[in-house]
């Protein structure tokens, strides 16, 4: 068990480019989460995957952003038309379902910084 | 809504100090509470878990309560070391539906221990 791994874990960009993230969660877990963390702040919600089903997506998801996660094992994040705004780190959590505890794990993050 | 607060926001303490982190939510219908650490630039460890139902639980020099009622919980660091040095942050599990349980998190709270 190696934990959770993100790919890239530094990536910048120019304003307008398309950018994708990549997230391998602990095998066997079935639930998978992506957040933001920008500077100073705890991390926010963004979207939640139980197997392959993308079950919730937070309003800050916008139509620019959209998760996949095919066959229930490895996610992708993917950005377009990127702005300046969009810098942060985009963390990704995964947990097994069970009913004795819905501890999370996260990975050590990718950090976007658009230019 | 649920808003979870940090206090203090920063700290900074000798070397061999206890010392207590709090952390309060606004809607006491969690289903777990769950407290991390975060080194500059990296992503998140977790430290505890704590689920509804206890009432505090313990790993080496961490302690952590929780009193769901009042909607309060507390990290206790005995004997601290300057490795402690960290942002910690909390986090409330709560289910919102649909099989998905969203984690929110606070601000955190950057201790520095000075050796």
């Amino acid at each position: 068990d190696t934990g959770v791994s993100q790919d890239p874990r530094h990536k910048i960009t120019k304003r307008g480019q398309n950018v994708t993230f990549r997230c391998d969660p602990i095998s066997e877990h079935n639930r998978l989460y992506w957040y933001r963390q920008t500077l100073g702040q705890g991390p926010e919600f963004l979207t939640y995957f139980q197997n392959e089903a993308q079950l919730e997506k937070s309003r800050l998801l916008s139509d620019r952003f959209s998760a996949e996660r095919p066959k229930g094992s490895f996610s992708t994040l993917e950005i377009q038309r990127t702005e300046q705004g969009d810098s942060a780190m985009y963390l990704c959590a995964s947990s097994l379902k069970s009913a004795r505890t819905t501890e999370a794990f996260f990975g050590q993050g990718t950090r976007l910084t658009v230019v | 809504k649920q808003e979870v607060t940090q206090i203090p926001a920063a700290l900074s303490v000798p070397e061999g100090e206890n010392l207590v982190l709090n952390c309060s939510f606004t809607d006491s219908a969690i289903y777990n509470l769950q407290w991390f650490r975060q080194d500059p630039g990296k992503g998140l460890t977790s430290l505890l878990l704590i689920q509804s139902s206890q009432r505090e639980q313990t790993s080496g020099r961490l302690n952590a309560s929780l009193d769901k009622s009042s909607g309060r919980s507390t990290l206790y660091i005995a004997a601290s070391q300057p490795g402690d040095s960290a942002t910690y942050l909390c986090a409330v599990i709560t289910y919102s539906g649909a099989g998905s349980y969203q984690l929110t998190f606070g601000k955190g709270t950057k201790l520095s221990v000075i050796p």
